[in-house]
Formats: structure tokens, sequence, C-alpha cells
């Protein structure tokens, strides 16, 4: 199994504020992650796919880089609405999630 | 409006089974494989299980092999988790997902989601 640890795992920061997530997988793999926002009482939404490709529709402040076993996830200005959960995700083996971290307003 | 709605959860014993469904609209369901993810009360995110668009081909989490069976049927555009043997672990809030790319399972993002349905494994 690949294992995707996340950090950190919670963050407070204030609005217009650069926010950057950091996941690590156990193995290479490659571009194959994503990245989640999940709001309280909500079903996660995909905001990045294949480690960089910002998903239609969604704001562009969120962005995403990396290769191989270290990612970056990054809203440029945080804004109040994007107070959440975000996972990233693995599918270069069966996929697997990282532990998630809250993203709070200071 | 592309959406998935699933249903089937529920209290159950220890040891009793379920059986969840997930009906696809919008989107041509036999296109595109389609996978279930679970979240307990106050955890992360768990992938469970995954199935081609055909049917063919599917995989699961090791925690649930032998016990959950995922299936669909593609004229009636619905998804299943058949879920035997429950313990207490699969307490979870599960969801349907479809996977981003195409029919491949397993292989990809996961662009739309459920609203989850409920499972409870208590005595």
């Amino acid at each position: 199994d690949i294992q995707m640890t996340q950090s950190p795992s919670s963050l407070s920061a204030s609005v217009g504020d650069r926010v950057t997530i950091t996941c690590q997988a156990s193995h290479d793999i490659n571009n194959y992650l994503n990245w989640y926002q999940q709001k309280p009482g909500k079903a996660p939404k995909l905001l990045i796919y294949d480690a960089s490709n910002l998903e239609t529709g969604v704001p562009s402040r969120f962005s995403g880089s990396g290769s191989g076993t270290d990612f970056t996830f990054t809203i440029s200005s945080l804004q109040p609405e994007d107070i959440a959960t975000y996972y990233c995700q693995q599918y270069h083996d069966l996929p697997t999630f990282g532990g998630g971290t809250k993203v709070e307003i200071k | 409006e592309v959406q998935l709605l699933e249903s089937g959860g529920g209290l159950v014993q220890p040891g009793g089974s379920l059986r969840l469904s997930c009906t696809a609209s919008g989107f041509t369901f036999s296109t595109y494989a389609m996978s279930w993810v679970r979240q307990a009360p106050g955890k992360g995110l768990e992938w469970v299980s995954g199935i081609s668009g055909s049917g063919g081909t599917t995989y699961y989490v090791d925690s649930v092999k032998g016990r959950f069976t995922i299936s669909r049927d593609n004229s009636k555009n619905t998804l299943y988790l058949q879920m035997n043997s429950l313990r207490a672990e699969d307490t979870a809030l599960y969801y349907c997902a479809k996977d981003k790319l195409g029919s491949v399972a397993a292989d990809g993002a996961f662009d739309i989601w459920g609203q989850g349905t409920m499972v409870t494994v208590s005595s």
C-alpha cells in the first residue's frame, strides 16, 4: 500500500494569507495525485487533479505542484469560504487518501 | 445535472448485512468507473472499492475483501455495495463517487460525489 502523509494536520491563517499544505507519498507516484476540499457536512469536492491541473470551475487561487513523492497544495489568498478540510489522494496504486488538513481562520 | 444519490444505509448488528445503492443521472453511466469511499465519524476519507465501467473489473481495500461486493447494473444506472459480516469498524458515511477519466476502475480522480448514506454497526 502507498501511504500518504499530509501536513500540517491543522492550521490557522488570516484572510488574504498564503496557505500551503504538503503531501508526501511512501513511494514514487509520478503525478498521480489529486486534492479535495471537504466542508463540514458536505461531500468532498475535487479541486486539483494530476498534481497541478485545476478542475473546471475551481477558483485560480487554488494550485498544486509536485511529482514523485513530494507534493504541495497552495491557496494564494485565503478567503472565508475556504474554511474546510483538504485531502490529498494518490492513484498510482489502489487509491489512498492523506489524513487531511483542517484550515481555519485566525 | 450530474448527480449521484445513495441509499440503503441504516443500523445493523455486528455480523449483519446491508446493501447500499447509488443511482446516477446526468451522464452516460456505463462509460465511467465508479467507487465507494467511506468516512468514519470525525475521521478522514478511505477508499473502499472500485468497479470498471463494464463491471468486469473490481478492486477492494484489504479490510473489506471477502466481506463486501461491488457491482453495477448499467441498464438501471445504479451502483451497489453488498456488505456482509459487518463489524463496528465499518461504521461510516458511505459515498459513491464517479471516476473523472473513464471506465478503468480506481484510476484517477473522483469528480462527482453523492451526499452519502450512513451505516452504523452496533448491538
